[in-house]
């Protein structure tokens, strides 16, 4: 079974800063990942998503994930912060079951603070 | 505007008594799915379905129902709500081609 490991549970960076989320997952073939953003109140926004080919994959807002295989990690990063991007960010991995049906197994999210 | 859309967003019921959490899109999509999300947990899957009338369970399929009559349409039936599903529920859809869900605002209920 697929599985999701998002190990910073809360992170805080100040405005214009770097900043990296990291994303492990378990899944015996070639996944589907992807990020997903919450803002408060609100439902989850696709920011990106890898399927296949390039390993660096560009998304909105500004964000990118690169995608590594020996490492089973999909980590995503923005190069420079602004305080509208404090909300709470899913990585998850997509896995196609027995029968044609899908599922999309989610991380336990990780709460971006950004100081000003 | 292509979108999921949930109803009701809030919701407090009392042990017991049958409630439906209702989802639609516009977007002619294939695939529906339900999710909870309870903190420190993301997002569970509750259950799926990948057309009219095919449905099957998730990971957290005990204490609910679903039925998908329409292809619009895909909703949620607690018939007996208990406390442990007070919860953040959310409907999801994509099309069979494209593994990205699009994710309805939410519906926070509350069984008390």
């Amino acid at each position: 079974a697929q599985s999701v490991t998002q190990p910073d549970i809360h992170i805080t960076v100040s405005e214009g800063a770097s900043l990296e989320l990291r994303c492990n997952y378990s899944y015996g073939a070639t996944p589907y990942l992807f990020w997903y953003v919450q803002s408060p109140g609100q439902g989850l926004q696709l920011l990106l998503k890898y399927f296949s080919g390039d390993t660096l994959v560009q998304g909105i807002k500004g964000f990118e994930a690169e995608f590594k295989r020996s490492q089973s990690s999909f980590n995503l990063r923005k190069p420079s912060v602004h305080w509208s991007d404090a909300a709470e960010y899913f990585c998850a991995v997509g896995a196609i079951l027995t029968g044609g049906g899908n599922k999309l197994t989610f991380g336990t999210g990780t709460q971006l603070k950004v100081e000003l | 505007e292509a979108q999921v859309t949930q109803n009701p967003r809030y919701l407090i019921t009392v042990t017991g008594k049958k409630l439906t959490v209702t989802c639609s899109q516009n977007m002619n999509h294939e695939y529906m799915s339900w999710y909870r999300q309870d903190p420190g947990l993301g997002l569970r899957q509750i259950y799926y379905s990948m057309n009219v009338e095919v449905t099957d369970k998730g990971d957290v399929p005990e204490g609910y129902k679903v039925s998908r009559k329409e292809k619009r349409n895909f909703p949620l039936i607690l018939e007996s709500p208990s406390p442990n599903q007070t919860s953040l529920y959310f409907c999801a859809s994509r099309t069979a081609l494209n593994y990205g869900y699009t994710f309805g605002s939410g519906t926070r209920l509350t069984v008390v």
